[in-house]
């Protein structure tokens, strides 16, 4: 069965700093991967996804992230925080036992500090 | 375009009182689910479906209805509510449950207190 682990519940970052948000996944076969943001009282919207091909995924607002096979990890950066990003992270694979519904993470608060 | 719209977007109910929660979706995607969000627990899978008249439970389904009689609607109905059910719930939809890239979209949300 497929699950993730997010290490660390609270990061906080310096504006400017980089940001970087971890993300474990265990599964049997070929994951895929993707990181949700939700901003504050709204509901998650799609960062990035990992899906096959190239292991640096590009998303919106400036993160990326980097699919490493041999660490089981998919963590989440971005080379300078801005006080914008402030929110909860969700990382999530998708369970590919018949249909591919989401198992997400417990989440990561971004803080970040002026 | 809409996409996913919740009612109401605050609820308080007494412990044994009934509630429906409502979620629409004008995407005209297939899929569509409910989560409850508790703090350090991350989004949890409820109840889905793959289309109209279709339905099924995810990891915790209990205390929890649901019926999806249209495309575009998917109510969630706790029928007597306990402090246990308190959270914020969310609807989700996507095109498809059956392709692994599936995107999925979110509403805003319904915040619930059971007292």
């Amino acid at each position: 069965a497929q699950s993730v682990t997010q290490l660390g519940s609270h990061v906080s970052v310096s504006e400017g700093a980089l940001v970087l948000l971890r993300c474990n996944y265990s599964s049997s076969v070929p994951p895929y991967l993707f990181w949700y943001v939700q901003y504050p009282n709204q509901g998650l919207q799609l960062l990035l996804k990992y899906t096959t091909g190239a292991t640096l995924v590009k998303g919106i607002n400036g993160f990326e992230a980097e699919f490493k096979k041999s660490e089981t990890s998919f963590h989440l950066t971005k080379p300078s925080a801005h006080m914008s990003d402030a929110a909860e992270y969700f990382c999530a694979v998708s369970d590919q036992s018949g249909t591919y519904k989401y198992i997400f993470g417990t989440g990561t608060r971004l803080k970040v500090l002026a | 375009n809409a996409g996913v719209t919740q009612t109401p977007k605050f609820q308080v109910l007494k412990t044994g009182q009934s509630m429906t929660l409502q979620c629409a979706q004008d995407m005209n995607h297939e899929y569509m689910s409910w989560y409850r969000q508790d703090p350090g627990m991350g989004l949890r899978l409820i109840h889905y479906s793959v289309g109209a008249g279709i339905t099924d439970q995810g990891e915790v389904p209990n205390g929890y209805n649901v019926s999806r009689s249209t495309t575009e609607d998917f109510p969630l109905r706790l029928l007597l509510a306990a402090p246990s059910q308190t959270s914020v719930y969310f609807c989700a939809s996507s095109y498809s449950i059956y392709t692994p890239y599936n995107e999925q979209f979110f509403g805003p949300g319904t915040r619930l207190t059971v007292l």
